[in-house]
């Protein structure tokens, strides 16, 4: 079945660096990525939906300059947390969906983000 | 807009009883629906699904009736065990967009 990886699985950071996760389809090309933030014991909340080759359309709510979605090839989607915060902790899951229309997304395994 | 209500947890069950966990939701036109599983600290993973009408989505024990009447896509298993123990999530996509509309999850807690 489609594999999606995303890295790293943890990150513990200080205050005021940059984080950046990666979510890689790792046999399928992916036309589509999406970036969740899930908070404890809580559904999961759409950050932004990404196209390769194109700027990612971010929901509502979600500042952009704060975290940078980049979908630079049909395999790789990344997330950068920048000058990151406390309250920016947080698990952050990945999914990728091949073609368009009503398609499976894939999930990555998430990454916990702590930072101090 | 669309949107999916499922049973609030936890769900605690004894170790072989029968489980239900209801969703219900609400969407123009015809959405597929899906079930994922979460395992703690991990991602998500597609349990199963169903994309028109009267189908039956069916994994690992684990069973879904689309039920357009009722706009209900409840999830069933027979007989769980202690491995079933995760969240659960109820999802549509209604959209050529693929974007997923969630449910709230349901802890599962299953005891031997």
């Amino acid at each position: 079945g489609a594999v999606v990886s995303q890295h790293p699985s943890r990150v513990i950071c200080k205050s005021g660096t940059s984080v950046k996760i990666e979510c890689r389809s790792l046999d399928f090309q992916a036309t589509t990525m999406f970036w969740y933030r899930q908070f404890p014991k809580q559904s999961l909340m759409l950050m932004a939906t990404s196209n390769e080759g194109s700027k990612a359309t971010y929901e509502q709510g979600v500042e952009k300059d704060k975290f940078l979605i980049n979908h630079a090839s049909l395999t790789l989607s990344t997330l950068t947390v920048t000058s990151a915060h406390p309250e920016d902790s947080s698990f952050y899951i990945c999914s990728a969906s091949t073609g368009t229309g009503k398609n499976i997304q894939y999930f990555g395994a998430g990454t916990r983000l702590s930072v101090l | 807009g669309d949107s999916v209500t499922q049973m609030e947890g936890p769900v605690t069950l004894s170790e072989e009883a029968f489980l239900t966990i209801n969703c219900t939701y609400t969407a123009t036109g015809y959405p597929s629906l899906f079930w994922y599983v979460q395992y703690p600290g991990e991602g998500l993973q597609l349990l199963l699904k169903a994309t028109k009408a009267d189908d039956k989505g069916s994994n690992k024990g684990f069973e879904a009736t689309y039920r357009k009447e009722t706009t209900s896509f409840h999830l069933e298993k027979g007989s769980v065990q202690v491995s079933d123990s995760a969240v659960y999530f109820c999802a549509l996509n209604n959209n050529a967009g693929n974007m997923l509309t969630f449910g709230g999850g349901t802890r599962l807690m299953v005891k031997p």
